[in-house]
């Protein structure tokens, strides 16, 4: 199965400011997510990224605080911008299911706190 | 509309008890996909299951198995003999079929936190 590195693993930010988190992917992908888990809660979409093409949001989420870059089929990018204390959470990214193991694997997470 | 439910929040049981977790799901589809994860407290996502939607045939995997019943639209998970390290939160999640926009985004329910207890 495909196997992703995601980074930072963690960091504290100060509101304000904006992250990008990485996400590299060991084979070539078709679609990519991106995920947010607030503490506590389940996962949310936040938006599918292809390559080649602008990523589409789910409801709730807008390119202006998430902007997402997909260059290649390796490789993708989720900045969170202006951030405030209601950002922190865990952020994932996944790729599309694998063929083999028919799973969608994810990304180790990056813990954002926002102070 | 929530299309996965796990109406256990949390569930503690004693080691080496059973314990079955709870996800009904909601789908139009005829074509979908049903999957489990594990959380443990370090955060990542491992992959359990996937179902697809014409395999209704249950599935044992060690002390792991599956119900899978579209009469009732359920996706049931049993630990048997409980270990101190499936502590973890569940999740029960579904892909439906091909969105142009989302693709096969996964919707995951609520999860279930298990607490197992020497």
């Amino acid at each position: 199965s495909a196997v992703i590195s995601q980074k930072p693993s963690r960091d504290i930010c100060q509101r304000g400011t904006s992250l990008t988190i990485q996400c590299q992917v060991d084979s070539q992908v078709t679609m990519m997510f991106w995920y947010r888990q607030q503490p506590g809660q389940s996962l949310t979409l936040i938006a599918t990224a292809n390559q080649g093409s602008e990523a589409t949001y789910e409801s709730g989420f807008v390119i202006d605080k998430f902007p997402i870059s997909r260059p290649n089929l390796t490789f993708s990018t989720l900045t969170v911008s202006n951030m405030s204390p209601e950002d922190s959470s865990i952020y994932l990214c996944s790729v599309d299911r694998d063929t083999e193991s028919y799973g969608y694997t994810f990304g180790s997470g990056t813990r954002l706190t926002v102070v | 509309a929530q299309k996965v439910t796990q109406a256990q929040t949390e569930i503690s049981v004693v080691e080496k008890e059973d314990v079955t977790l709870d996800c009904v799901y909601e789908t139009r589809d005829t074509t979908y996909y049903l999957f489990w994860y594990k959380q443990p407290p370090s955060g990542e996502l491992v992959f359990l299951i996937r179902r697809n939607s014409f395999d209704e045939q249950n599935e044992i995997s060690g002390r792991y198995s599956w119900n899978f019943q579209k009469s009732t639209s359920s996706f049931n998970f049993t630990i048997t003999a409980s270990q101190v390290v499936d502590s973890a939160v569940y999740f029960c999640a579904l892909s439906e079929a091909f969105n142009s926009n989302s693709g096969y985004a996964l919707n995951f329910g609520k999860g279930t936190s298990l607490l197992v207890t020497p």
